[in-house]
């Protein structure tokens, strides 16, 4: 059973627009949360981290938004770029080392 | 370049065959990270390491050992290869746990 989720595989932004992905979780324990962005062939590269304690955390044009009640988070990207085209992760962290990625989505931003 | 090397980049094993994919950072990192990637379900956490000379399972470990004899080096090892372990393998390393993690290329294992 996953215990973060993104449902959505893939999504379309046109350049210059906001991208939104988002990503659920089942798991109340989460202390943490982080984005991760993926290029093809290479390794995941950390983005954007925020605590379970807070609502929003905003680094450049990446903006993270937690929903606790919701178990949700997304990250928006704005304004979206072509280079952002890549595969997002979510991730959960609970006692150090139980870490729980999502699927991850697609990101597609055409120029 | 600081950062984590994984070695090899790909390799075609037969089935029942023992395997062990290396893992070195040179950033003085102290927790470490195995992760299996398959699609449609991410990355699962296989063994961690918390410092050298510690381990611990992930939510994947069965099939999988390791061993962390220094801070460098975190190498994985398949003792008798299935078709089911064929997967992108990730290395990755953090300055503590609970930090967010620097991965590896990843390696691409294919069990015949």
């Amino acid at each position: 059973d996953q215990q973060v989720k993104q449902n959505s595989p893939s999504l379309s932004v046109q350049e210059g627009r906001i991208s939104i992905l988002n990503c659920d979780y089942t798991n109340s324990m989460f202390d943490y949360f982080l984005w991760y962005k993926k290029y093809p062939a290479e390794g995941p590269t950390f983005l954007i981290s925020i605590s379970s304690i807070k609502d929003k955390n905003e680094d450049g044009r990446f903006t993270v938004f937690l929903n606790k009640s919701a178990k949700h988070l997304s990250l928006h990207i704005v304004p979206s770029q072509p280079g952002d085209s890549a595969v997002y992760f979510c991730a959960g962290i609970y006692n150090f080392n139980k870490f729980y990625f999502g699927s991850g989505t697609k990101l597609n931003v055409k120029p | 370049i600081a950062g984590i090397t994984q070695a090899p980049t790909s390799q075609i094993l037969a089935a029942g065959r023992r395997m062990t994919l290396r893992c070195t950072q040179d950033m003085r990192h102290n927790a470490m990270y195995w992760y299996r990637q398959d699609l449609g379900l991410g990355l699962r956490l296989i063994h961690y390491s918390n410092t050298a000379g510690t381990t611990g399972k992930g939510e994947v470990p069965d099939g999988y050992s390791v061993s962390r004899a220094n801070t460098d080096d975190f190498p994985l090892t398949l003792a008798s290869a299935v078709p089911s372990q064929t997967s992108v393998y990730f290395c990755a390393s953090s300055e503590t746990p609970n930090q967010p993690q620097h991965f590896g290329d990843g390696t691409r294992l294919s069990i015949l």
